[in-house]
């Protein structure tokens, strides 16, 4: 186990559905990421938290919406999905932005399907 | 902004042969870079990583190396085993200007017994 964990681990929602997913890191990390993995794609960053302040936003549709209400939980909200959102969506942690060299930890993920 | 290719996208070897994945960066600043291991049903995971002032690194069976001139760096995997099979990412940054990773497309490497 690489100490973050995410919750569900497989999703399938309609287009007009709302759910969230769930990030929680036990590493005492600051700084965390939202991720998007597609097939045959690279791993695509969607957000950067450092503690607990949004750094980052990759151009990301309107409806992803990140909240990180500390720095061990990031929750990644949606809302009215396409299915071309359907992917694989990674949290990862790491120690604070400002540490050079920062290993990332990746939690396992969450499957999502959209119909 | 940085751009990693990363060659083949799928390789096979048998058990026991070495193994080679190659990047390619774009941006000569980059100064780190990750390899990242990701198994069926799991998040990536750090194998190995290599730092701009060193041309080689090594870990047992797994080595990386860099060529900064040529901008490229490469992943070798020796005396491979079944467990070795995975997708394998490799991944560039400015480290020291806490920027992110640009993350290759992956390469999935098969074991064969």
């Amino acid at each position: 186990e690489t100490g973050v964990t995410q919750t569900p681990r497989h999703l399938v929602m309609g287009m007009t559905n709302k759910k969230s997913l769930k990030c929680e890191q036990h590493l005492g990390h600051n700084a965390m990421y939202w991720y998007k993995q597609s097939a045959k794609k690279p791993l695509e960053l969607m957000f950067v938290y450092n503690f607990k302040e949004q750094t980052e936003n990759n151009s990301v549709p309107s409806r992803f919406s990140p909240e990180c209400p500390n720095s061990s939980h990031l929750f990644l909200h949606l809302h009215t999905l396409q299915p071309e959102d359907s992917a694989l969506y990674l949290c990862a942690s790491s120690q604070e932005r400002a540490v050079s060299y920062n290993e990332q930890f990746f939690g396992p993920g969450t499957r999502l399907t959209v119909l | 902004g940085e751009n990693v290719e990363q060659h083949p996208s799928t390789l096979s070897v048998q058990e026991g042969d070495s193994a080679v994945i190659k990047c390619t960066y774009s941006d000569s600043a980059s100064n780190y870079f990750p390899w990242y291991k990701q198994e069926l049903g799991k998040g990536p995971q750090l194998i190995i990583d290599i730092r701009s002032n060193v041309g080689e690194k090594k870990d047992q069976r797994i080595a990386v190396t860099l060529n900064k001139t040529a901008k490229h760096f490469s992943l070798h995997i020796t005396e491979t085993q079944p467990e070795d099979s995975a997708v394998y990412f490799c991944a560039a940054s400015m480290a020291n200007y806490g920027q992110n990773f640009v993350f290759g497309p992956g390469t999935r490497l098969s074991v064969l017994p």
